[in-house]
């Protein structure tokens, strides 16, 4: 079946840090790639996506690799504002009837 | 895109009581979803809301504890029934409009039961 590992969390870093969130996965078939904030008090957002192998997904000075030979998605961003601070989440997307698996998340919180 | 309204957005409610949550999307989606996030954990995947039949319900799910109804593209509703404070919990709705896009999400319902 599909499965997202996240590295474990929470992480705490200080504004205009480089931020580094480690996600692999286990899937049939070739997947969709996600990563997902929840700030707090909301639901899900989408943040970037990567529909094929070595696709990088971009928003808000954030990005990921799909890297399938390593089976990585991990999110990047170079310099963290406070305002950064909420839950990411990994996520995949396959052919199974449009269902998504979720990682665990990772708490990031950027202190000024 | 997909807005998606979900009432109410928090409830706390007696034990025993059941509560049904609502979930409007803004266009038609082709598939639907309910998930619950516990406090601290990701997102488990309740079930598929159908239009016009049965939800499908994922292991551990059953239909007589979580109905839904789907009866248009637009519109489903979760019940959570006979709460017990085990059920408190962030339940999400979430559409998509095609295999392998992204999922949107309604602002989730807090349900605290006591």
């Amino acid at each position: 079946g599909n499965s997202v590992t996240q590295m474990e969390g929470p992480v705490t870093l200080s504004e205009e840090a480089f931020l580094t969130i480690n996600c692999t996965y286990t899937a049939t078939g070739y997947p969709s790639l996600f990563w997902y904030v929840q700030y707090p008090g909301e639901g899900l957002q989408l943040l970037l996506k990567a529909t094929k192998a070595d696709d990088k997904g971009s928003n808000k000075g954030f990005e990921a690799t799909y890297r399938k030979e390593t089976t990585s998605f991990h999110l990047e961003k170079g310099s963290v504002q406070v305002s950064d601070s909420a839950v990411y989440f990994c996520a995949l997307s396959n052919t199974n009837a449009g269902k998504s698996t979720f990682g665990d998340g990772t708490t990031l919180t950027v202190k000024p | 895109s997909a807005v998606i309204s979900q009432k109410p957005s928090r409830d706390i409610c007696q034990r025993g009581t059941s509560l049904t949550i609502q979930c409007q999307v803004d266009s038609q989606v082709t598939m639907m979803f309910w998930y619950r996030q516990q406090p601290g954990q990701s997102l488990t995947l309740i079930a598929t809301a159908n239009q016009g039949s049965e939800a499908t319900y994922e292991s551990g799910f059953v239909i007589d504890k979580f109905p839904i109804s789907r009866p248009n593209l637009t519109f489903s509703t979760l019940t959570v029934s006979n709460m017990s404070p085990e059920d408190s919990s962030i339940y999400l709705c979430s559409v998509s409009s095609y295999e392998n896009t992204e999922a949107f999400f309604g602002q989730g319902t807090r349900l605290t039961v006591v």
